[in-house]
């Protein structure tokens, strides 16, 4: 069963300091790896999608990184604000069907001042 | 332009009863979904919908029906409530596959079943 573990579940940063997320994957074959952000009580937004021959993708103070070879995502929060507070999904996709995906759990990450 | 509308925002059953989720979308994506997400995990794909007139089954399809008469809509019907339906539900549309342009998600509709 394919499979996609997030780490950590989650935690707490100051203010303009820099974190970084992890997301581990079983899925196979490999089509893309998206990164999402979910405010709570909101619906999940996309921050960035990477497929097997990108290794690193920015927008704005978010990057995502990929390493296909060893089925690792990570995304770095540079220069973190208060609004960055949310929980963080990694979605991948296997390219067998558009429309089933792998949901990671999520990294809730909380900014205090 | 309002995106992914999901009504209601949320909603209390009881055990047995039947409901339906609304999910509107007018933005002419012709892929469309309900998930569910519950604490702990991933969301889980319910049905899909490449398109008016056709629905297909996802991971946890069981309790519950689609239909998808237009490009618009997509309503998500629980036939007889279970307390394992709790749970908070996301509609999403795409214009085509999530891979190529992402999913818009709605605001989800937090449903409680006692």
């Amino acid at each position: 069963k394919n499979q996609v573990e997030q780490s950590p579940q989650s935690l707490i940063i100051l203010e303009g300091k820099n974190c970084t997320l992890q997301c581990n994957y079983t899925v196979s074959p490999f089509s893309n790896l998206r990164w999402y952000k979910q405010d709570t009580g909101r619906g999940p937004v996309s921050l960035t999608i990477m497929t097997f021959s990108e290794n690193t993708k920015s927008n704005g103070r978010y990057t995502a990184t990929l390493d296909a070879d060893t089925k690792q995502s990570s995304l770095h929060i540079t220069a973190s604000q208060l609004s960055d507070s949310a929980s963080y999904i990694c979605v991948v996709s296997d390219g067998s069907n558009d429309y089933k995906l792998s949901f990671g759990a999520g990294t809730t990450v909380t900014v205090r001042a | 332009n309002a995106g992914v509308t999901q009504t209601p925002k949320f909603q209390v059953l009881k055990t047995g009863q039947s409901m339906t989720l609304q999910c509107a979308q007018d933005m002419n994506h012709e892929y469309m979904s309900w998930y569910r997400q519950d604490p702990g995990m991933g969301l889980r794909l319910i049905h899909y919908s490449v398109g008016a007139g056709i629905t297909d089954q996802g991971e946890v399809p069981n309790g519950y029906n689609v239909s998808r008469s237009t490009t618009e809509d997509f309503p998500l019907r629980l036939l007889s409530a279970a307390p394992s339906q709790t749970s908070v539900y996301f509609c999403a549309s795409s214009p085509t596959g999530e891979q190529h342009y992402g999913y818009t998600f709605g605001s989800g509709t937090r449903l409680t079943v006692v």
